[in-house]
């Protein structure tokens, strides 16, 4: 079945470091694909998406682009904020059972002044 | 536009009791999905309505039932809540049009933290 994997956390970084989270998938066909953010005692948001292959969502300074050739959707901003702590969930909604979202077990980001 | 609103947002549980998380919507969506979220595992689908009249299970439907009260309104209910029960649960919904529905973002209510002793 559908499938997400997420690079392990917790992740901590400075002020104005760069920031990659990996994210890869399996899925058949085209699925979409999405980032969330969770901030801490809130639901989650969607951050970004794309829904085909060489797309790129972008979005707060976040950006992810969507790679067939390597089922990838990683999640990249260049100079994190203190307020990007959060946690972060890459998910895929596929055609089939597109009625559900798939999730990754989520990075958790901490962001040092 | 209040989005999706879930009540309570925090409840306590002794094993073999039973309570109803309600859930709402003011987005006119026509799908609405129950999850729950346990440390390490991301989200996953209890649930979901993909329209008013029609329910169907997720990846872990056991231990729960729902019931769509009307294009609003998507409850969860624990019949006999036991401790693999305690988790945090959250509401979605989705407007749900077409054939493209796959592209479509779901919105999160704020979220139930269930705590069963």
């Amino acid at each position: 079945g559908d499938s997400v994997t997420q690079m392990e956390g917790p992740v901590t970084l400075s002020e104005e470091a760069f920031l990659t989270i990996n994210c890869t998938y399996t899925a058949t066909g085209y699925p979409s694909l999405f980032w969330y953010v969770q901030y801490p005692g809130e639901g989650l948001q969607l951050l970004l998406k794309a829904t085909k292959a060489d797309d790129k969502g972008s979005n707060k300074g976040f950006e992810a682009t969507y790679r067939k050739e390597t089922t990838s959707f990683h999640l990249e901003k260049g100079s994190v904020q203190v307020s990007d702590s959060a946690v972060y969930f890459c998910a895929l909604r596929g055609l089939q059972g597109a009625q559900k979202l798939v999730f990754g077990q989520g990075t958790r980001l901490t962001i040092n002044p | 536009n209040a989005g999706v609103t879930q009540t309570p947002k925090f409840q306590v549980l002794k094993t073999g009791q039973s309570m109803t998380l309600q859930c709402a919507q003011d987005m006119n969506h026509n799908s609405m999905y129950w999850y729950r979220q346990d440390p390490g595992m991301g989200l996953r689908l209890i649930y979901y309505s993909a329209s008013e009249g029609t329910t169907d299970k997720g990846e872990v439907p056991n231990g729960y039932n729902v019931s769509r009260l009307n294009k609003r309104e998507f409850s969860l209910r624990l019949e006999s809540a036991a401790p693999s029960q305690t988790s945090v649960y959250f509401c979605a919904s989705s407007e749900a049009l077409g054939r493209a529905r796959y592209q479509e973002t779901q919105y999160f209510g704020p979220g139930t933290r269930l705590l069963v002793l």
